[in-house]
């Protein structure tokens, strides 16, 4: 495929529930981003991969929410034990970083709309 | 939290008249970006301005920047139906390593045929 892919596109989950979403970004792109967006809202950040390090988590708004990209490709968001709050759309973006470039064009995949009943 | 804000929260205009929307930032950016999203879609990359860049065009687009201003404009000529959508400028800081994009919290656009 030619873009970032994201599974499942829609999730209702019990509160309590644990959650896991998947994102494949583009192959080849050593980034790999996931965002979290509020209803009429813009996306907040949450955390960021190069490879399969998990360079930034500074976003994640708690310790439920656990990310991995463990083979520097496909990555997993998962959020445990599901609370009302979490229910946002949940994008996945990929980018070729090279340390040299200024440019970071990020490329976004459709998202995972979550929603905690 | 958002970076800053976008003006106007929405706008809406007729087929043909031309769309600007702005955005105003907090930081020092390495660069702005801006970009579309449908309903229900992931986020369209539109067009990147460096720091060190004051306008840019692409096709019907045109972006400002002002650093001194911490501002930027986006600006859609001739707009069509199609071009209606959530606008969201969003830039990359210019110190550390961060290289998360921080987001604005959008325009809607509506064009009217």
């Amino acid at each position: 495929g030619a873009g970032v892919s994201q599974s499942p596109r829609y999730k209702v989950a019990k509160r309590g529930q644990d959650v896991a979403l998947r994102c494949d970004p583009i192959s080849g792109h050593v980034s790999l981003f996931w965002y979290q967006q509020a209803l009429g809202q813009g996306p907040e950040f949450l955390t960021y991969f190069q490879n399969e390090a998990q360079l930034d988590k500074s976003g994640l708004p708690s310790d439920r929410f656990f990310a991995e990209r463990p083979e520097g490709s496909v990555s997993t968001l998962k959020i445990q034990r599901t609370q009302q709050e979490d229910s946002a759309v949940y994008l996945c973006a990929s980018s070729l970083a090279r340390s040299s470039t200024m440019s970071y064009e990020q490329y976004f995949g459709p998202g995972t709309r979550l929603t905690v009943t | 939290s958002q970076q800053g804000e976008e003006d106007p929260q929405a706008l809406s205009i007729q087929e043909g008249e031309n769309a600007t929307m702005n955005c105003s930032y907090k930081t020092s950016i390495n660069n702005l970006q801006w970009y579309r999203q449908n309903s229900g879609r992931g986020l369209v990359h539109l067009i990147l301005i460096r720091s060190n860049e004051r306008e840019k065009h692409s096709g019907r687009l045109r972006v400002t920047l002002d650093t001194s201003k911490k501002s930027s404009s986006l600006l859609i000529t001739a707009s069509r139906a199609a071009d209606t959508a959530s606008y969201f400028c969003a830039t990359l800081k210019s110190s550390g390593s961060a290289r998360q994009l921080t987001f604005g919290s959008g325009t809607q656009l509506t064009v009217l045929p």
